[in-house]
């Protein structure tokens, strides 16, 4: 079992590009989730979804955006990269039976 | 106000020594539950310990335990017998509401605890 995989790992963008971070999971759980941190600082929760097709804004959800199509997949999509977007992105799962929830390793963005 | 608050930026204790990590937060929920992960410097997000609003026995996970006081509205992490190898940053997070509303995280800023041989 992988677990949760995400790539790419690093990525530099321009100002004004956009690009979309990919999360996987195999571990058939319900729930996914996209977080952010920022250089010394806790995690905040960008989108959230409880299952395929259904999606949330999570507490910073301006410029991104997130789709569901499948249990494995939940891709985060950046428009029109800003330098405030530099951060770490993070995905997660969990399942509805439990409440931990599980990591990939993260996704260092630059925008510059 | 902020949801979860970790009031130690960083600390330091030696190497075989006990510390305590505080946790504080803040929540109108009657159903909810406080996580701890430790990030060390390679950046991975790892689960330590979870206790839930209505547990009656404090959570305990080999060398962690976690010190609920409800009333107070606290829960704060014990390291016993600390190892170099816990030099990182640690963080506090809350679920709040019941499972069926997705079980998101909110955390707080984190607390950096340096272990010194």
């Amino acid at each position: 079992n992988a677990g949760v995989t995400q790539t790419p790992k690093f990525r530099i963008l321009k100002i004004g590009q956009s690009m979309t971070l990919q999360c996987t999971q195999d571990m058939n759980h319900n729930y996914m989730y996209w977080y952010r941190q920022d250089p010394g600082m806790g995690l905040k929760l960008i989108y959230y979804s409880v299952g395929a097709g259904i999606t949330d804004k999570g507490e910073v959800p301006n410029g991104y955006n997130v789709s569901r199509s499948t249990t494995e997949d939940f891709p985060l999509r950046l428009e029109l990269a800003a330098p405030s977007q530099t951060s770490v992105y993070f995905c997660a799962t969990g399942s509805h039976t439990t409440y931990e929830q599980y990591f990939g390793p993260g996704t260092r963005l630059t925008v510059t | 106000a902020q949801k979860i608050t970790q009031t130690q930026p960083g600390m330091f204790v030696q190497e075989k020594e006990a510390v305590t990590l505080d946790c504080t937060y803040d929540t109108s929920d009657q159903s909810y539950g406080l996580f701890w992960y430790k990030q060390p410097s390679s950046g991975e997000m790892i689960f330590l310990i979870y206790q839930g609003s209505y547990d009656e026995q404090n959570a305990t996970e080999g060398r962690y335990s976690l010190n609920f006081q409800k009333a107070r509205k606290s829960a704060n992490l014990v390291i016993s017998a600390s190892q170099l190898g816990d030099s990182a940053m640690y963080f506090c997070a809350m679920r709040e509401g019941l499972g069926n509303a997705g079980n998101m995280l909110t955390f707080g800023g984190g607390t950096r605890l340096m272990v010194k041989p």
